[in-house]
C-alpha cells in the first residue's frame, strides 16, 4: 500500500529557510512523480511542483521557481522541498502527494506539515 | 493559468439529502478534471478524477459529470460522513484548485 509519511511542523522566521521531506513506501519512489503542494487556511490547495525520482527530473510553479528547490534520495525513498527567504505569506500547511499519471490527479496524499513564519 | 470557480461556497443539507456541487473553469479542460474532499485538519482524499471515474473505495452515492468547463459532483443521499469541504482540480494545463465548497448539517 502506498503511504507518504512527512516531517513534523516547523516554526520559522522571516528571511528563513525551510526543509520539509516525505519518505515514500510501497515501492512507487522511483516509478511516480510525486508533488508538493500547499494550502493556506480556508483556500484551496496550490501546486508548487514535483520531480519524478526516476530521472530527477523537476518542475515547479513559476511564482516558486525563485525559492524552492526539489530532490529526492532514492537511498531512503525520500523527497525533500526547500523553501528559501521565506514570508508570512509562506504560513501554510504542506503537503506532498503522488501524481498517478502526468498530468494527474493526486493520490494518496502525505498527512501535511505546518509551517509557520512568525517573527 | 486556468481558473477554477465553485458554486455554492457552502451548502446546508441533511442526511438523505442530494447534494450538488458545481466547478466551472475559465477554459476548457476537457475532463481532466478531479473532485476532492477534505476534513478539518486532514489531507484531501481523491473521489472523482477524469470528471466521471469513482476513485478506488469511493462509495456509489459520489458521482461526478460534466466536460469543457462545466462540472458537477453530486452526492446521492448524504451521509453524516459527508460533511466536508468539496474540491475540484483540473490538470488540464497547470494544476489549479477551486476555493472549495462546504457541505455542513442544515
Amino acid at each position: 500500500q502506498v503511504q507518504l509519511v512527512q516531517s513534523g511542523a516547523e516554526v520559522k522566521k522571516p528571511g528563513s529557510s525551510v526543509k520539509l521531506s516525505c519518505k515514500a513506501s510501497g515501492g512507487i519512489f522511483s516509478t511516480h512523480a510525486i508533488s508538493w503542494l500547499r494550502q493556506v487556511p480556508g483556500q484551496g490547495p496550490e501546486w508548487m511542483g514535483g520531480i519524478v525520482p526516476l530521472f530527477g527530473s523537476t518542475t515547479s510553479a513559476q511564482k516558486f521557481q525563485d525559492r524552492v528547490t526539489i530532490s529526492a534520495d532514492a537511498s531512503t525513498s525520500t523527497l525533500f522541498m526547500e523553501i528559501r527567504n521565506l514570508t508570512s505569506g509562506d504560513t501554510a500547511v504542506y503537503y506532498c502527494a503522488l501524481r498517478r499519471t502526468v498530468p494527474g490527479w493526486f493520490d494518496p496524499w502525505g498527512q501535511g506539515a505546518l509551517v509557520t513564519v512568525s517573527s | 493559468d486556468i481558473q477554477l470557480t465553485q458554486s455554492p461556497s457552502t451548502v446546508s443539507a441533511s442526511v438523505g439529502d442530494r447534494v450538488t456541487i458545481s466547478c466551472r473553469a475559465s477554459q476548457s479542460v476537457v475532463t481532466w478534471l478531479a473532485w476532492y474532499q477534505q476534513k478539518p485538519g486532514r489531507a484531501p482524499n481523491v473521489l472523482i478524477y477524469k470528471a466521471s471515474t469513482l476513485g478506488t473505495g469511493v462509495p456509489s452515492r459520489f458521482s461526478g459529470s460534466g466536460s469543457g468547463t462545466e462540472f458537477t459532483l453530486t452526492i446521492n443521499g448524504l451521509q453524516p460522513d459527508d460533511f466536508a469541504t468539496y474540491y475540484c482540480q483540473q490538470y488540464s494545463g497547470q494544476v489549479t484548485f477551486g476555493p472549495g465548497t462546504k457541505v455542513e448539517v442544515k
